[in-house]
């Protein structure tokens, strides 16, 4: 089946690690995206690519880096410079200005 | 700063009415616009686009769009408890910009 997958669904991590969030997604769509979202909230944009090898900050990419080596692949790493990184982070896809997303993962900071 | 903006609700409609939800917008740039509909602990789905102003139909769902006003809505027919969630707008330009969502609680 055609789709976004995105794993793990839930990670714990301890304060100061990095952790990396994976990505995939076999639609053929050139962008690919990250967002944020805490509770109650809106989703707030992180990073986003349009091409391979190239991706652009969004509104809070302090403290996250990505990359994009792959058309189907967009990792997302958490690092320990992101002060409250306890969120639900969703992927997503699109093209002629459609957005999907993936099913999203739960990163707890204990 | 481009946004998108919706009363976080809740919109509370007893089951079977017709629930309203509306958003407005910044970017004037802004050419499409669409409606998520995200449950409690799960990612957002599409619902509708529009881009051209006027209505659009699919089944019970209308989404309404005014550029001149800068205005977009989406009305629920017939709604059902299954249509309790969050709705979120979001414009397309340059990029997506989210509006923080309207929680619809639809009542038996």
């Amino acid at each position: 089946d055609g789709g976004i997958t995105q794993s793990p669904k839930y990670l714990f991590r301890k304060e100061g690690q990095n952790v990396t969030l994976s990505c995939e997604q076999n639609l053929n769509h050139d962008a690919m995206y990250w967002y944020r979202q805490d509770p109650g909230q809106g989703l707030r944009l992180i990073y986003y690519s349009q091409i391979v090898n190239d991706f652009q900050k969004g509104d809070i990419a302090e403290g996250y880096s990505v990359s994009r080596e792959k058309k189907e692949s967009f990792p997302l790493t958490v690092t320990s410079a992101q002060k409250n990184p306890t969120a639900f982070y969703l992927c997503a896809s699109g093209h002629t200005g459609e957005l999907f997303f993936g099913e999203g993962s739960r990163l707890t900071v204990l | 700063q481009k946004e998108v903006e919706q009363n976080s609700g809740p919109l509370s409609v007893p089951e079977g009415a017709i629930a309203s939800l509306n958003c407005t917008y910044s970017d004037r740039g802004s050419q499409s616009f669409f409606w998520y509909r995200q449950y409690s602990g799960k990612s957002p789905e599409l619902i509708m686009f529009i881009y051209s102003n006027g209505d659009k139909e699919d089944g019970r769902f209308t989404a309404q769009l005014n550029k001149a006003s800068q205005y977009v809505s989406l009305l629920i027919r017939d709604s059902q408890p299954s249509d309790s969630a969050t709705y979120l707008c979001a414009g397309y330009g340059q990029n997506f910009v989210f509006g923080p969502g309207t929680r619809l609680s639809v009542l038996p």
